[in-house]
Order: C-alpha cells, then structure tokens, then sequence
C-alpha cells in the first residue's frame, strides 16, 4: 500500500516553456502533497506543501509564480514550472500523507526535468 | 532551526561486514525521525519511524533506534542489494514538514 506515482517520469524542454509533473496517490487520499527539489549529490530540499481544495504553502526562496501547485482532488497534485530555465533543470519528487495516519510521507518515483 | 546531520557522507563495506549510520538532530520538539532509502534516480523509500527515544525498529538487516539527540541505523552482515543512499529526517512538533540530512552513500561490495 501507499503507493504514489509521478507522470512522466524524465521531460527535456526548451528554454521558456513551460512543464507539467503529476503526482497522483494510487491507493489510498492524500489531504496534503508535498514537492521537493534534488539536486545532484545533495539532499532534498522542500519547495512547497499542498493541501487539497486550498492553496500551496512555498518555502522561502521558491518562487510561486514560477512554480505552479495545484492539488485539485485528493489522489492528484500538480506542479507546473512555467518559463523553465537551463538553471530549473533538476530531480523534482513529490510525495503523500494518507488521510488517516500513520503520517510517514510516501515518495514517488521522481521526474527528471532538463531544460535546454 | 531544525538541523540534521549525517555521517559518514560515504561508507564502503564488504559484504557481511556490519556498520552503523549516525544521524544527530536539533529540533524544538521532535514529532517523528524517519530512515528513508534512495536508489539512483529514484525516489526515497520509506523504512521507519522513530517517536521516542529509546525506541528500536527492524526490518530484515536494518535495525534503527533512537536517542534524544541521534539516531542509528545498524546494518547487519549486508549484502550488495543494501547499496544506496540512506536518508535521515525529522519533523517538528510544531510543523508537518521534513528536514532531511544529506544521506550517506553505501557501497557493499561481494
């Protein structure tokens, strides 16, 4: 159980389009999504906390405009990175709280973006 | 602000040799520690929670315990399919988030 899933899993895109990453709960509701940010040989670093049906809490220094969260249902989170530069190239992974505990977060499989 | 660091950042071990991770933490209240497992290129895997300190969790190999200001994840006599990335968090009593370490690398070789 407490499967979550990202789609797709590695997109190359050219310099100012834009990029969407699902991350969709398979078997149980998430009421709260996180994104996280990995760059090579380094931790994960938290972008932003989305709770379904309200709007996403980023951290300090993720820009909100850049990064568009949107968590519509409670098995479905998007993160869309608008006007992508080479510098937003990265490992972007999400992860799920089920709804009832326990409240370990469960990680999907992560999506590589490159921007070129 | 809630810091955790891991050492060593790198460990190589033959396969059967038995080794701890360190994870020490700072926090204002400790809601939970966790152990996740990342493979190249994939996302973390979860392994345990902690809650208290005295607590111990096992999982085949893996065993975690728990102080009030580290924690440690023994592996017992591993093998090459425990090589990964093992990450350490913890979250604040006072903010549903994650505060991860940096991980350290293991390498077993057979």
């Amino acid at each position: 159980g407490a499967v979550v899933s990202q789609h797709p899993s590695w997109v190359i895109c050219k310099s100012g389009t834009s990029v969407k990453i699902e991350c969709r709960s398979l078997d149980f509701q998430a009421t709260t999504m996180f994104w996280y940010r990995q760059f090579p040989k380094q931790s994960l670093m938290l972008m932003a906390t989305s709770n379904e049906g309200s709007k996403a809490t980023y951290e300090q220094g993720v820009e909100k405009d850049k990064f568009l969260i949107n968590h519509a249902s409670l098995t479905l989170s998007t993160l869309t990175v608008t006007s992508a530069h080479p510098e937003d190239s990265s490992f972007y992974i999400c992860s799920a709280i089920p709804g009832r505990g326990p409240y370990e977060q469960y990680f999907g499989p992560g999506t590589r973006l490159t921007v070129t | 602000e809630d810091q955790v660091t891991q050492s060593p950042e790198a460990l190589r071990l033959q396969e059967g040799e038995s080794s701890s991770l360190n994870c020490s933490y700072t926090v204002s209240g400790l809601r939970g520690l966790f152990w996740y497992r990342q493979d190249p290129g994939k996302g973390p895997e979860f392994l345990f929670t902690l809650y208290s300190a005295g607590e111990e969790k096992e999982k085949e190999r893996l065993k975690a315990t728990l102080t009030k200001k580290e924690s440690f994840l023994h592996i017992t006599a591993p093998k090459p399919e425990d090589s990964a990335t093992y990450l350490c968090a913890v979250e604040d009593t006072g903010f549903q988030k994650l505060v991860f370490g940096t991980g350290t690398r293991l390498l077993v070789s057979p």
